[in-house]
C-alpha cells in the first residue's frame, strides 16, 4: 500500500540552526512527493514537490530530494528563522489513474519550534 | 486567482446535530478532496468527488457524506455527531486529472462538537 512514515517531533531548534525532517515513504506504483507546511490557525500550503527520481524540489530555503533507492524525501534548511515554526507534512500521491487517483497519503507531521 | 474557499471558520455543534461544510475550489479545477485533521490523528482521507460524482472514500462511517455540484462546488455533511469528529475540516482542489497534480487547499472548517 501506499503510507509516509515521518519523524516524530516536536523538534526544537534555534535560529541559524540546521534543520533535517525525515520522510520515508512507501508505494505502490511511481508516487510524486510533497512537503506541506501548517502554520498556526492555518491550513497547509505546499512548501515544495518533486515528481520523479533525483529531482530536488525548493522553496523558501528549503530542499528535499526524492531518493528512490532510499524511498525518501528529507526536508532541509540550512538556516532556520523563527518564522519557520510550524508543522511540517510529508506527502505522497500516485500516479494511479483508478479511485486513488490524486489522493494524498500525509505523514503524521513535524512540529517545528525555532527560538531566537 | 482565488485560492479554495471553506465556509464556515468555525462551527459549534451539540452530539446527535448535523453539520453542513462547504469548498468552493480554484477555478477550473474539477477535483474536491475532503480530509479530516483531528488532534493526534494526523490527515486522514474522507472523500473525493470528480465531475460530480463521489470517486473514493475513506476509513469513515456512512454518517459522513457529501455532494458536489455542478459548478464543482462540494459541501461535507456529518449526521448524528459525536464528539470525537471535533477536528479542522480541510477541503482541496486539484485540477482535471491527467497526472498527480498538486492539490490546494483551503484554510478549513474548525467544527467543535460539544
Amino acid at each position: 500500500g501506499n503510507s509516509v512514515t515521518q519523524m516524530e517531533g516536536p523538534v526544537t531548534l534555534s535560529e541559524e540552526a540546521f534543520l533535517t525532517i525525515n520522510c520515508t515513504y512507501t508505494a505502490t506504483g511511481y508516487p510524486s512527493l510533497f512537503w506541506y507546511v501548517q502554520y498556526p490557525g492555518e491550513g497547509l500550503q505546499l512548501l515544495l514537490k518533486a515528481t520523479k527520481a533525483d529531482d530536488k524540489g525548493s522553496n523558501k530555503g528549503f530542499e528535499a530530494t526524492y531518493r528512490k533507492e532510499t524511498t525518501s524525501f528529507h526536508l532541509e534548511k540550512g538556516s532556520v528563522q523563527v518564522s519557520d515554526s510550524a508543522v511540517y507534512f510529508c506527502a505522497l500521491t500516485t500516479h494511479d489513474r483508478g479511485s486513488t487517483l490524486g489522493r494524498l497519503y500525509f505523514g503524521r507531521g513535524t512540529q517545528l519550534t525555532v527560538w531566537p | 486567482e482565488a485560492g479554495v474557499t471553506q465556509s464556515p471558520t468555525h462551527l459549534i455543534k451539540t452530539r446527535g446535530q448535523q453539520a453542513t461544510l462547504r469548498c468552493s475550489p480554484i477555478s477550473g479545477h474539477t477535483s474536491v478532496y475532503w480530509y479530516q485533521q483531528a488532534l493526534g490523528l494526523g490527515l486522514q482521507f474522507l472523500l473525493w468527488y470528480d465531475e460530480g460524482e463521489e470517486r473514493n472514500r475513506g476509513n469513515f462511517p456512512p454518517r459522513f457524506s457529501g455532494r458536489q455540484f455542478p459548478n464543482y462546488s462540494s459541501e461535507l455533511n456529518v449526521n448524528a455527531l459525536e464528539l470525537e469528529d471535533s477536528a479542522l475540516y480541510l477541503c482541496a482542489s486539484r485540477p482535471l486529472a491527467g497526472g498527480p497534480q498538486t492539490q490546494y487547499f483551503g484554510p478549513g472548517t474548525r467544527l467543535l462538537v460539544l
